[in-house]
Protein backbone atom coordinates (compact mmCIF):
# COMPACT_ATOMS: atom_id res chain seq x y z
CA UNK A 1 0.00 0.00 0.00
CA UNK A 2 1.33 3.48 -0.66
CA UNK A 3 2.03 5.77 2.07
CA UNK A 4 0.46 8.82 2.56
CA UNK A 5 1.86 11.61 0.14
CA UNK A 6 1.99 15.15 0.88
CA UNK A 7 1.65 18.21 -1.85
CA UNK A 8 4.01 20.27 -2.53
CA UNK A 9 7.33 19.39 -0.49
CA UNK A 10 8.22 22.54 -0.45
CA UNK A 11 7.00 26.03 -0.78
CA UNK A 12 7.77 29.69 -0.77
CA UNK A 13 5.81 32.32 0.07
CA UNK A 14 5.73 35.81 0.92
CA UNK A 15 4.08 37.66 3.82
CA UNK A 16 0.35 38.37 3.42
CA UNK A 17 -0.46 35.24 0.47
CA UNK A 18 -2.25 32.80 1.13
CA UNK A 19 -1.35 28.51 0.27
CA UNK A 20 -2.83 25.74 -0.03
CA UNK A 21 -1.28 22.02 0.99
CA UNK A 22 -2.67 18.76 0.04
CA UNK A 23 -2.63 15.23 1.57
CA UNK A 24 -3.47 11.94 0.46
CA UNK A 25 -4.22 9.65 2.45
CA UNK A 26 -3.45 5.89 2.67
CA UNK A 27 -6.01 4.07 0.69
CA UNK A 28 -8.89 2.83 3.10
CA UNK A 29 -8.34 5.50 5.82
CA UNK A 30 -11.28 8.10 6.26
CA UNK A 31 -9.35 10.08 9.26
CA UNK A 32 -6.88 12.92 8.45
CA UNK A 33 -4.89 14.69 10.88
CA UNK A 34 -2.71 17.89 10.00
CA UNK A 35 -0.36 19.01 12.22
CA UNK A 36 2.61 21.84 12.48
CA UNK A 37 6.20 21.49 13.36
CA UNK A 38 8.00 24.35 14.34
CA UNK A 39 12.12 24.49 16.67
CA UNK A 40 9.58 26.32 18.96
CA UNK A 41 6.28 24.92 19.55
CA UNK A 42 7.08 21.71 18.63
CA UNK A 43 4.20 19.29 16.88
CA UNK A 44 1.04 21.09 17.63
CA UNK A 45 -2.24 19.57 16.06
CA UNK A 46 -4.06 21.74 13.67
CA UNK A 47 -7.42 19.88 13.16
CA UNK A 48 -8.58 16.26 12.40
CA UNK A 49 -11.28 15.89 9.98
CA UNK A 50 -13.70 12.35 9.12
CA UNK A 51 -15.65 11.53 6.73
CA UNK A 52 -15.41 15.28 5.18
CA UNK A 53 -16.40 16.58 8.54
CA UNK A 54 -13.80 18.19 11.13
CA UNK A 55 -13.86 16.26 14.17
CA UNK A 56 -11.54 17.72 16.34
CA UNK A 57 -9.39 21.46 15.97
CA UNK A 58 -6.12 22.69 17.72
CA UNK A 59 -5.71 26.30 19.03
CA UNK A 60 -4.71 27.65 15.91
CA UNK A 61 -6.41 31.03 14.63
CA UNK A 62 -9.39 31.29 11.88
CA UNK A 63 -6.40 31.64 9.27
CA UNK A 64 -6.00 27.88 9.64
CA UNK A 65 -8.65 25.93 7.63
CA UNK A 66 -9.20 22.61 6.39
CA UNK A 67 -11.55 20.46 4.27
CA UNK A 68 -11.60 16.68 3.17
CA UNK A 69 -13.31 15.30 -0.04
CA UNK A 70 -15.36 12.40 -0.34
CA UNK A 71 -12.32 10.08 -1.35
CA UNK A 72 -10.34 11.35 2.11
CA UNK A 73 -8.03 13.68 0.44
CA UNK A 74 -7.42 16.35 2.69
CA UNK A 75 -6.15 19.78 2.11
CA UNK A 76 -5.15 22.68 4.34
CA UNK A 77 -5.43 26.70 3.94
CA UNK A 78 -3.45 29.31 5.34
CA UNK A 79 -4.48 33.10 4.50
CA UNK A 80 -2.53 36.15 5.31
CA UNK A 81 0.56 34.19 5.93
CA UNK A 82 2.95 35.24 8.66
CA UNK A 83 6.33 34.75 9.30
CA UNK A 84 5.45 32.77 12.13
CA UNK A 85 3.55 30.16 9.67
CA UNK A 86 7.25 28.89 8.56
CA UNK A 87 6.82 25.28 9.54
CA UNK A 88 6.78 21.56 8.39
CA UNK A 89 3.46 20.72 8.43
CA UNK A 90 2.54 16.99 8.80
CA UNK A 91 -0.51 15.15 7.48
CA UNK A 92 -1.18 11.95 9.26
CA UNK A 93 -4.01 9.23 8.31
CA UNK A 94 -5.81 6.23 10.14
CA UNK A 95 -8.55 3.71 9.74
CA UNK A 96 -8.42 2.28 12.97
CA UNK A 97 -8.13 4.81 15.71
CA UNK A 98 -5.61 3.65 17.84
CA UNK A 99 -2.50 4.49 14.97
CA UNK A 100 -2.14 7.24 12.85
CA UNK A 101 0.62 7.22 9.49
CA UNK A 102 2.24 10.23 8.87
CA UNK A 103 3.23 11.79 5.37
CA UNK A 104 6.77 13.17 4.60
CA UNK A 105 5.47 16.83 5.28
CA UNK A 106 5.34 20.19 3.32
CA UNK A 107 8.15 22.29 4.26
CA UNK A 108 6.41 26.08 4.02
CA UNK A 109 9.14 29.12 4.79
CA UNK A 110 7.37 32.60 4.78
CA UNK A 111 9.53 35.41 3.59
CA UNK B 1 -4.20 21.67 29.92
CA UNK B 2 -2.67 17.84 29.56
CA UNK B 3 0.64 17.45 28.71
CA UNK B 4 3.58 15.47 27.66
CA UNK B 5 7.31 15.85 29.19
CA UNK B 6 10.59 14.38 27.97
CA UNK B 7 13.48 14.70 29.95
CA UNK B 8 16.34 15.81 28.48
CA UNK B 9 16.60 17.42 24.79
CA UNK B 10 19.26 15.87 23.50
CA UNK B 11 20.80 12.19 24.61
CA UNK B 12 24.20 10.91 23.62
CA UNK B 13 25.14 7.30 23.69
CA UNK B 14 27.92 5.14 22.56
CA UNK B 15 27.33 2.61 20.13
CA UNK B 16 26.36 -0.60 22.03
CA UNK B 17 25.39 0.99 25.00
CA UNK B 18 21.73 1.22 26.42
CA UNK B 19 19.03 3.60 24.90
CA UNK B 20 16.33 5.38 27.28
CA UNK B 21 14.30 8.12 26.76
CA UNK B 22 12.08 9.45 29.00
CA UNK B 23 8.67 10.27 29.00
CA UNK B 24 6.52 11.30 31.35
CA UNK B 25 2.31 12.85 30.67
CA UNK B 26 0.14 14.61 32.69
CA UNK B 27 -2.91 13.00 33.43
CA UNK B 28 -3.62 10.11 35.30
CA UNK B 29 -6.61 8.94 33.22
CA UNK B 30 -5.25 5.96 30.85
CA UNK B 31 -4.41 7.30 27.60
CA UNK B 32 -2.90 5.78 24.51
CA UNK B 33 0.41 6.05 23.89
CA UNK B 34 3.07 6.06 21.30
CA UNK B 35 6.69 6.53 20.15
CA UNK B 36 7.55 7.83 16.99
CA UNK B 37 10.83 8.62 15.36
CA UNK B 38 11.97 11.01 13.02
CA UNK B 39 14.72 10.94 10.28
CA UNK B 40 16.03 14.16 9.02
CA UNK B 41 13.87 16.03 6.41
CA UNK B 42 11.09 13.16 7.25
CA UNK B 43 7.94 12.58 8.49
CA UNK B 44 7.34 10.58 11.65
CA UNK B 45 7.41 7.03 12.17
CA UNK B 46 6.22 4.97 14.57
CA UNK B 47 8.26 2.71 16.97
CA UNK B 48 5.45 1.48 19.03
CA UNK B 49 2.34 2.50 20.96
CA UNK B 50 0.46 1.12 23.71
CA UNK B 51 -3.43 1.20 23.66
CA UNK B 52 -4.91 -1.90 26.38
CA UNK B 53 -3.48 -5.20 27.69
CA UNK B 54 0.89 -5.87 28.48
CA UNK B 55 2.19 -3.05 29.29
CA UNK B 56 5.63 -3.90 28.29
CA UNK B 57 5.14 -3.06 24.22
CA UNK B 58 7.63 -4.27 21.68
CA UNK B 59 8.41 -2.13 18.47
CA UNK B 60 10.07 -1.92 15.43
CA UNK B 61 14.21 -1.99 15.53
CA UNK B 62 14.73 -3.54 18.97
CA UNK B 63 13.11 -1.05 20.67
CA UNK B 64 10.56 -1.26 23.70
CA UNK B 65 8.82 0.52 26.03
CA UNK B 66 6.64 -0.09 29.34
CA UNK B 67 3.20 1.86 30.47
CA UNK B 68 3.62 2.77 34.03
CA UNK B 69 0.11 4.01 35.25
CA UNK B 70 1.39 4.67 38.64
CA UNK B 71 4.07 6.74 37.45
CA UNK B 72 2.48 8.10 34.70
CA UNK B 73 5.73 6.88 32.32
CA UNK B 74 6.25 5.84 29.31
CA UNK B 75 10.18 5.68 28.52
CA UNK B 76 11.62 4.17 25.24
CA UNK B 77 14.46 1.49 25.82
CA UNK B 78 17.20 -0.46 23.58
CA UNK B 79 19.26 -2.55 24.86
CA UNK B 80 22.30 -1.59 22.19
CA UNK B 81 22.50 1.15 20.05
CA UNK B 82 23.35 1.33 16.77
CA UNK B 83 24.66 3.97 14.68
CA UNK B 84 21.29 3.98 12.36
CA UNK B 85 19.66 4.67 16.19
CA UNK B 86 20.80 8.29 15.63
CA UNK B 87 17.59 10.44 14.55
CA UNK B 88 14.66 12.43 17.05
CA UNK B 89 12.01 10.66 19.15
CA UNK B 90 8.64 11.81 19.75
CA UNK B 91 6.45 10.58 22.68
CA UNK B 92 2.39 11.34 21.99
CA UNK B 93 -0.06 10.65 23.89
CA UNK B 94 -3.88 10.53 23.03
CA UNK B 95 -6.60 11.22 26.12
CA UNK B 96 -9.86 10.74 23.27
CA UNK B 97 -9.57 6.90 23.37
CA UNK B 98 -7.92 7.26 20.05
CA UNK B 99 -5.16 8.81 18.49
CA UNK B 100 -6.80 11.30 16.06
CA UNK B 101 -6.14 14.16 18.29
CA UNK B 102 -2.25 13.42 19.73
CA UNK B 103 -0.01 15.54 21.99
CA UNK B 104 3.34 15.35 22.05
CA UNK B 105 6.36 15.88 23.99
CA UNK B 106 9.31 18.13 22.52
CA UNK B 107 11.67 16.00 21.26
CA UNK B 108 14.62 13.82 22.23
CA UNK B 109 17.67 14.07 19.65
CA UNK B 110 19.67 10.74 19.90
CA UNK B 111 23.22 10.38 18.83
CA UNK B 112 25.42 7.32 19.18
CA UNK B 113 28.97 7.97 18.89
CA UNK B 114 31.12 5.32 17.00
Amino acid sequence: KAGVTQTPRYLIKTRGQQVTLSCSPISGHRSVSWYQQTPGQGLQFLFEYFSETQRNKGNFPGRFSGRQFSNSRSEMNVSTLELGDSALYLCASSAKVDTQYFGPGTRLTVL
Amino acid sequence: AQSVTQLGSHVSVSEGALVLLRCNYSSSVPPYLFWYVQYPNQGLQLLLKYTTGATLVKGINGFEAEFKKSETSFHLTKPSAHMSDAAEYFCAVSWQGGSEKLVFGKGTKLTVNP
